[in-house]
């Protein structure tokens, strides 16, 4: 079946630093991947997606390359801020051939991201 | 336009109670999602709607869970009777019917957290 996988958390880091929160896939078909974020007190929101191979996604100074040849979707972001502070989830989507999407999502377990000053 | 809506946000129940969720969709998606996060774990998804019909319910858990979606609008989850490996947070998304895209963006509502004692 369909399985995402991420980095473990938390993960604390200073204001201006680099950010990488990993992040790979098992899946069969052509599925999209997505990043969603969840601020506290909030719903997920789609931060970012790739549909097929190549592809990069980015939002916000967040980036992510889908990767096939790893099955990989790696989330950076050069310089984070304190804003940043959220749970990031990986997902993916499973689509047909014809592009047809299946619809639910399969996620990761989250990754809690804190920012200090 | 409001976003997708969860009540109540939170709920606390004894073992062998009842609690029914509400989840109401933006407006004009016939795609309704229900998924679970349990203890810190994955998003795990329970069932898709599409309109007043059940187009996936393979993750629901077991027989003590009922959603319905009577006229294609808001949707219930009813859990009878609760155990106490069903506390955890509920959210409801909500997508529009994909067309020609692959991918099919779902817009989360804020989630209820059920505590069952």
């Amino acid at each position: 079946g369909n399985s995402v996988t991420q980095m473990e958390g938390p993960v604390t880091l200073s204001e201006e630093a680099f950010l990488t929160i990993n992040c790979t896939y098992t899946a069969t078909g052509y599925p999209s991947l997505f990043w969603y974020v969840q601020y506290p007190g909030e719903g997920l929101q789609l931060l970012l997606k790739a549909t097929k191979a190549d592809d990069k996604g980015s939002n916000k100074g967040f980036e992510a390359t889908y990767r096939k040849e790893t099955t990989s979707f790696h989330l950076e972001k050069g310089s984070v801020q304190v804003s940043d502070s959220a749970v990031y989830f990986c997902a993916l989507s499973r689509a047909n051939a014809g592009g047809t999407s299946y619809g639910k999502l399969t996620f990761g377990q989250g990754t809690i991201l804190t920012v200090h000053p | 336009e409001a976003g997708v809506t969860q009540f109540p946000s939170h709920s606390v129940i004894e073992k062998g109670q009842t609690v029914t969720l509400r989840c109401d969709p933006i407006s004009g998606h016939d795609n309704l999602y229900w998924y679970r996060r349990v203890m810190g774990k994955e998003i795990k998804f329970l069932l898709h709607f599409v309109k007043e019909s059940k187009q996936d319910e393979s993750g629901m858990p077991n027989n003590r869970f009922l959603a319905e979606r009577t006229g294609g609008t808001y949707s219930t989850l009813k859990v009878q009777p609760a155990e106490l490996e069903d506390s955890g947070v509920y959210f409801c998304a909500s997508s529009l019917q994909p067309q020609g895209p692959p991918y099919n963006e779902q817009f989360f509502g804020p989630g209820t957290r059920l505590t069952v004692l």
